[in-house]
């Protein structure tokens, strides 16, 4: 592993249900991210973790959920998916908040 | 609220400048990022500012004015390989956050 890793690089997924997004790192970064990209909307805050054992809810956290029981591992999982959550995932970290993120690659994610 | 502008779409011809305009409103504002990302791909970092003035990498120079919420991003002597989305992302609260992009096309 070198960097940020994610998976599944894509998936189709029938709505309701669960899900779970995983990202690695090994950079020992202590800050970690997900945001989802939607077309013309950017980039959009769901959930971030500054340290290990502590998370927080970002700009559109509603049906994600998140851990972060040790520094290099930020798994997001949709309980029960629903179609307005198809989107692309990226996840990030940072070796203090907010400085220097480095992204994984995404995980494209289609709820039908 | 927060609130963050830049123009959607620039073109320009190799070789020439192209300046992406950055205005923001934001609480907790420490510094102002830009990020660049090719074809959906993941978004790299190339500039930071957390004090006004000019902040050069090579090819790219990045400009905050804390007094007036607003920066810029500067893509000089402008390569095919330029041609990415390029994300505004002001630091609030020690998380980014990420404006709609704008799209810089690179014509021969």
């Amino acid at each position: 592993i070198a960097g940020i890793t994610q998976a599944p690089t894509s998936q189709i997924l029938a709505a309701g249900r669960r899900m779970t997004l995983r990202c690695t790192q090994d950079m020992r970064h202590n800050a970690m991210y997900w945001y989802r990209q939607d077309l013309g909307l950017g980039l959009r805050l769901i959930h971030y973790s500054n340290t290990a054992g502590t998370t927080g809810k970002g700009e559109v956290p509603d049906g994600y959920s998140v851990s972060r029981a040790n520094t290099d591992d930020f798994p997001l999982t949709l309980a029960s998916a629903v179609p307005s959550q198809t989107s692309v995932y990226f996840c990030a970290s940072s070796p203090r908040t907010g400085h220097g993120y480095t992204f994984g690659s995404g995980t494209r994610l289609t709820v039908v | 609220g927060q609130s963050l502008e830049q123009p959607s779409e620039v073109t320009a011809v190799e070789g020439a400048i192209v300046q992406i305009n950055c205005t923001y409103q934001t609480s907790g504002f420490y510094g102002l990022s830009w990020y660049q990302q090719h074809d959906g791909g993941a978004p790299t970092f190339p500039s930071y500012n957390a004090l006004d003035g000019l902040e050069e990498t090579g090819r790219f120079s990045s400009f905050l004015s804390r007094s007036d919420s607003y920066g810029y991003l500067l893509l000089q002597e402008l390569q095919m390989k330029d041609s990415a989305s390029y994300f505004c992302a002001p630091l609030n609260d020690y998380k980014l956050s990420f404006g709609a992009g704008t799209t810089v096309t690179v014509r021969a």
